[in-house]
């Protein structure tokens, strides 16, 4: 089946510095992704949508900002945090959207990456 | 705007019991339904995948049912193992196209030796 990866699997940083997570479909091509995170004993909740070569469109509350998400191929995409604060510490996980033999349209997780800002 | 709801929350059960999970969603209009499962601190494995024309899906131990009328679907576990504590999400895709998946809040599954 299709495979999707995420860079780094867990990151610890300071207060006040960027992160970027990188979200990829190895075997096939996305023409859209969509980043999701999890807190601690809490279900995934949608963040954005990346669409490939186009602006991500993010989800309420969600500041765009702050989470600057590029596609800039099919791919790949990646999820800048900027400026990050303990408040973000979380479980980032990507999809990758895939319409497999037979026109089933799914979609593919990344294992997740855990960010931990001090 | 739909939504997904799963019960119990949380359930323990001993080793060998088959089980069922509960997933309900508000909108019926679905494209597909799709059950995860999910281990502490780890991605989401991908467990079944049944189509809104489809009523069940099996594999192995695990058979999913889809009862897209009543906005129901069931997750049944044959004979448990204390491998299959996890967490079980359910998640709804409302349509084929952009559009990402609905989750529920999860069963944190516990299988007791």
């Amino acid at each position: 089946g299709a495979v999707v990866s995420q860079h780094p699997s867990w990151v610890i940083c300071k207060s006040g510095t960027s992160v970027k997570i990188e979200c990829r479909s190895l075997d096939f091509q996305a023409t859209t992704m969509f980043w999701y995170r999890q807190f601690p004993k809490q279900s995934l909740m949608l963040m954005a949508t990346s669409n490939e070569g186009s602006k991500a469109t993010y989800e309420q509350g969600v500041e765009k900002d702050k989470f600057l998400i590029n596609h800039a191929s099919l791919t790949l995409s990646t999820l800048t945090v900027t400026s990050a604060h303990p408040e973000d510490s979380s479980f980032y996980i990507c999809s990758a959207r895939d319409i497999v033999a037979g026109g089933v349209d799914t979609q593919y997780f990344g294992p997740g990456t855990r960010l931990t800002v001090l | 705007k739909q939504e997904v709801t799963q019960i119990p929350a949380a359930l323990s059960v001993p080793e060998g019991e088959n089980l069922v999970l509960n997933c309900s969603f508000t909108d019926s209009a679905i494209y597909n339904l799709q059950w995860f499962r999910q281990d502490p601190g780890k991605g989401l494995t991908s467990l079944l995948l049944i189509q809104s024309s489809q009523r069940e899906q099996t594999s192995g131990r695990l058979n999913a049912s889809l009862d897209k009328s009543s906005g129901r679907s069931t997750l049944y576990i044959a004979a448990s193992q204390p491998g299959d504590s996890a967490t079980y999400l359910c998640a709804a895709n409302p349509y084929s196209g952009n559009t990402p998946l609905v989750f529920g809040k999860g069963t944190r599954l516990s299988v007791i030796a």
